[in-house]
């Protein structure tokens, strides 16, 4: 089984549409949770990060943590053409003695005018 | 505005020659991560530092990569020899602290033929 396991898409939705996307994870050491919005030919960029479990939101976006079922989750409402990118989950124990970050392969969202 | 970059921003080479990457990290930032990213892998975690000491070189080719930090401003990875399967996009990121939030480089695109 993968450590981090993400749907590589591609999703396309219509502007406005509520966005849904999801990784599974198998290690049960993650306590930090990251989401990462990638452009193309760009480097990835921080959107979103939790802590254990809960929810957190910012603007048009929240993520959801679930650590019994080992999964998280990031929703986008009224979504924008420019939303349009990869967004790839990541998980850490940074800071913990058994550091490690991994990240999903990332889902290609395109968000149609 | 504050970031991180990267030299070169793409280097084309033939197999069995030596590349260096360089990243200046954001200053005041003293956590530096080292990524390679494929379609087929997606995104890997090669090295990092903190306060300019490696804490976990596990993800990378021990036998022909090395990833140093001679100070706070500068990080490298070379690759020596090359092969072609080095063909990536290398990210270096940046980060305080425990180096949850990471900002990432543009990439060096690397091609090995």
């Amino acid at each position: 089984q993968k450590e981090v396991e993400q749907d590589p898409g591609p999703l396309s939705v219509p502007e406005g549409a509520i966005v849904s996307l999801n990784c599974t994870y198998s290690n049960s050491a993650f306590q930090y949770f990251m989401w990462y919005r990638q452009y193309s030919r760009k480097g990835p960029e921080l959107l979103m990060y939790t802590y254990s479990s809960g929810n957190k939101e910012d603007g048009r976006f929240t993520a959801q943590v679930d650590k019994s079922s080992k999964y998280i989750s990031l929703f986008i409402r009224d979504s924008q053409p420019s939303d349009s990118a990869t967004y790839l989950c990541a998980m850490s124990s940074l800071g913990n003695r058994d550091d490690k970050i991994i990240f999903g392969k990332g889902t290609r969202l395109h968000i149609l005018p | 505005d504050a970031r991180v970059t990267q030299t070169p921003r793409h280097k084309v080479t033939e197999m069995g020659q030596e590349v260096t990457m360089r990243c200046q990290p954001i200053l005041g930032h003293n956590t530096v991560f080292w990524y390679r990213q494929t379609m087929m892998q997606g995104l890997e975690l090669l090295a990092y530092f903190r306060n300019r000491a490696p804490l976990d070189d596990s993800g990378m080719p021990k036998d022909r990569f090395s990833a140093e930090m001679p100070d706070a401003t500068l990080a490298t990875l070379k690759i020596q020899p090359s092969e072609p399967r080095d063909s990536a996009v290398y990210f270096c990121a940046s980060g305080s602290g425990r180096g949850l939030e990471q900002y990432f480089g543009p990439g060096t695109r690397l091609t090995v033929t």
